[in-house]
């Protein structure tokens, strides 16, 4: 069965740091998420993407976020200077609309000193 | 901005019985779904509603959109069921995201 993957699982940077998370959505699938879990806190929305551009963005996702899709297949999100509040598991979705199910990917650790 | 209110928070329970999670929102919605976290952080999709009923083995998911209510069943329960299960709306269509519940962290007991 198809699923949505992310790399790397975990990551450790320095305050300050540029990082990128990527991942594969499901090769037919059009609509594309980022959402954030801090430790002990509900899931949160940080972007979706659609034809090559953002759809929707939350305040969260400022100036220091940026997403891309490079190559027609990887979904990256991009954090250029990370804080400690960043610390977090990142999540990536995928839909083949936006009207359907979005299937999540395994997330990726991030943890900023 | 949509709230999304989940109850219980925590539920603990003995293996066989019939559980009931609920969710409420504050905003009129045009999906809403009932997704599953493992312990180690893995999200899975277990049901996207609009309307109605459905049911999956011994979920069953409703919604009320009148009453801006959705309750997840779990029949007979297992050890395995042990998750946080986690309610998700979405206002708008097309690409517009998640807004998320905090979660209903349940605990089956053998």
């Amino acid at each position: 069965e198809p699923e949505v993957t992310q790399t790397p699982s975990h990551q450790v940077t320095q305050m300050g740091q540029e990082v990128i998370l990527r991942c594969v959505p499901i090769s037919n699938h059009l609509y594309f998420y980022w959402y954030r879990q801090i430790l002990g806190q509900k899931v949160e929305f940080l972007v979706s993407f659609y034809n090559n551009e953002i759809s929707e963005k939350s305040e969260i996702f400022d100036d220091q976020f940026s997403v891309e899709r490079p190559d027609g297949s990887n979904f990256t999100l991009k954090i250029r200077s990370t804080k400690l509040e960043d610390s977090a598991m990142y999540f990536c979705a995928s839909s083949r609309t936006g009207q359907e199910t979005q299937y999540f990917g395994p997330g990726t650790r991030l943890l900023v000193l | 901005k949509n709230e999304v209110e989940q109850s219980p928070q925590n539920l603990t329970a003995q293996e066989g019985e019939f559980i009931t999670i609920n969710c409420s929102y504050s905003v009129g919605i045009s999906a809403l779904h009932w997704l599953q976290q493992h312990p180690g952080g893995g999200i899975v999709s277990l049901f996207m509603l609009s309307s109605g009923k459905k049911k999956h083995g011994r979920l069953i998911a409703t919604i009320n959109i009148q009453e801006k209510h959705s309750s997840l069943h779990i029949t007979a329960s297992h050890p395995r069921d042990s998750a946080v299960y986690i309610c998700a709306v979405v206002s708008g269509g097309g690409a517009d995201g998640l807004t998320f519940g905090k979660g209903t962290h349940l605990i089956i007991q053998p």
